[in-house]
Order: structure tokens, then C-alpha cells, then sequence
């Protein structure tokens, strides 16, 4: 079972809300991402998490906070959100080691619009 | 930053043509995966290579990895409009748990 889920499949929300996108994995996976995406385009590096602790930050706006609870949950905090950060975000584990160690696996995601 | 090119960009093509999209590097990478995306979805794994030189093959789609690790392709043989998508390659060095991905390549099969 390679299986990452994610929720909400869809968000709508305006530019002074606060929401939160989850995901989550029960494959014993140790390094949890967070990726932005614009149609057609690859997946953007957001943040890593390796054993529960953020080991990469790409310069991301503290307008998205992440957050992880423990191994198997990985949270996006979102607030005060430009209309620009409208885009498809992906979260994805990466295998254990000698259990395709070497792949990511991607959740559905979750499309968010701003206005 | 770690660039992986890929080429080429845009594909359409014929139902039942033979197509080849490449994945370039000047870095080497540990491994190499493909995804194939669809507008919306998250990328679906389709194959990991990891080992210099290796060939894998997936029903009509076959993947090679460069013998110095640092390119690979992807090759469909008689493509269906299901081929249709994103394909996207993306590498891991050999250090830390950072992928990088390739620039994609858009293909859509004409029925």
C-alpha cells in the first residue's frame, strides 16, 4: 500500500481566512513533503519534514505555516493567502528504508483558489 | 539549484505512434523516478531506476537510465489517448531527502 490522502480535494477561500490542508500516511514513511503547483508545470518544493522535523524550508511566505503532529500527519496553515498562491498543492512521503526508499508518493491534492 | 531538462516540452501526437521523451542532467542522481500526471491529480508513480545503465519496461512504456546516472527516457510504443498527460522525471542525489524534478513534458495522443 503506497496510498497518501489528502483533504480537502477542493478549497475555496478568500485573502482573510484562515484554513488548513492535511495529509496523511500510514506507511511507517519518514520525510513528509509539501509541494505547489501551477497547471503544466513541475511540482515546486515547499517544505520537508524528516522524522517529524522541518529539515527544508524554500523560502516559503510565513503566510503558510506547516506543521506536523507526528509521523503519519503533515498539516499546510494557511492565512491571509494572495490570489496568487491559487494552485494545486501536493503532499508526498518518501519510502522506508529498503521499502522504496528511493520514491516519493504523491497524495491526490488538494486545488485551492483564492479570491 | 538542481535543474533536470526535459524535452521535449509539448507532444501531440497520432493514436498508435512511437514517442520519446528525455530527461537531462549535469549532476548524477542516486535514483530517477516517472510520473505521469493528469490535470488536477497528484503524479502517479510509473517506474524508480537506480542503477546506472538499467532498462525497465511497463507494458508499452520502457525507461532507461544513463550509464553515468545523470539522463534518462522514457519510450511509449503505440500510443493510446490514456497516454495522454504530464510526464515528469525527478532525481534524488546522494545526499539529504531533496527530489528535483524535471522541467515536464505535456503529451496528448489524438484518437
Amino acid at each position: 500500500d503506497t496510498e497518501v490522502t489528502q483533504t480537502p480535494k477542493h478549497l475555496v477561500m478568500g485573502m482573510t481566512n484562515k484554513k488548513s490542508l492535511k495529509c496523511e500516511q500510514h506507511m511507517g514513511h519518514r520525510a513528509m513533503y509539501w509541494y505547489k503547483q501551477k497547471a503544466k508545470k513541475p511540482p515546486e518544493l515547499m517544505f520537508v519534514y524528516s522524522y517529524e522535523k522541518l529539515s527544508i524550508n524554500e523560502s516559503v511566505p510565513s503566510r503558510f505555516s506547516p506543521e506536523c503532529p507526528n509521523s503519519s500527519l503533515l498539516n499546510l496553515h494557511l492565512h491571509a493567502l494572495q490570489p496568487e498562491d491559487s494552485a494545486l498543492y501536493l503532499c508526498a512521503s518518501r519510502g522506508r528504508p529498503g521499502v522504496g526508499q528511493e520514491t516519493q508518493y504523491f497524495g491526490p491534492g488538494t486545488r485551492l483558489l483564492v479570491l | 539549484t538542481q535543474l533536470l531538462e526535459q524535452s521535449p516540452q509539448f507532444l501531440s501526437i497520432q493514436e498508435g505512434e512511437n514517442l520519446t521523451v528525455y530527461c537531462n542532467s549535469s549532476s548524477v542522481f542516486s535514483s530517477l523516478q516517472w510520473y505521469r500526471q493528469e490535470p488536477g491529480e497528484g503524479p502517479v508513480l510509473l517506474v524508480t531506476v537506480v542503477t546506472g545503465g538499467e532498462v525497465k519496461k511497463l507494458k508499452r512504456l520502457t525507461f532507461q537510465f544513463g550509464d553515468a546516472r545523470k539522463d534518462s527516457s522514457l519510450h511509449i510504443t503505440a500510443a493510446q489517448p490514456g497516454d495522454t498527460g504530464l510526464y515528469l522525471c525527478a532525481g534524488e542525489e546522494n545526499t539529504g531527502n531533496q527530489f528535483y524534478f524535471g522541467t515536464g513534458t505535456s503529451l496528448t495522443v489524438i484518437p
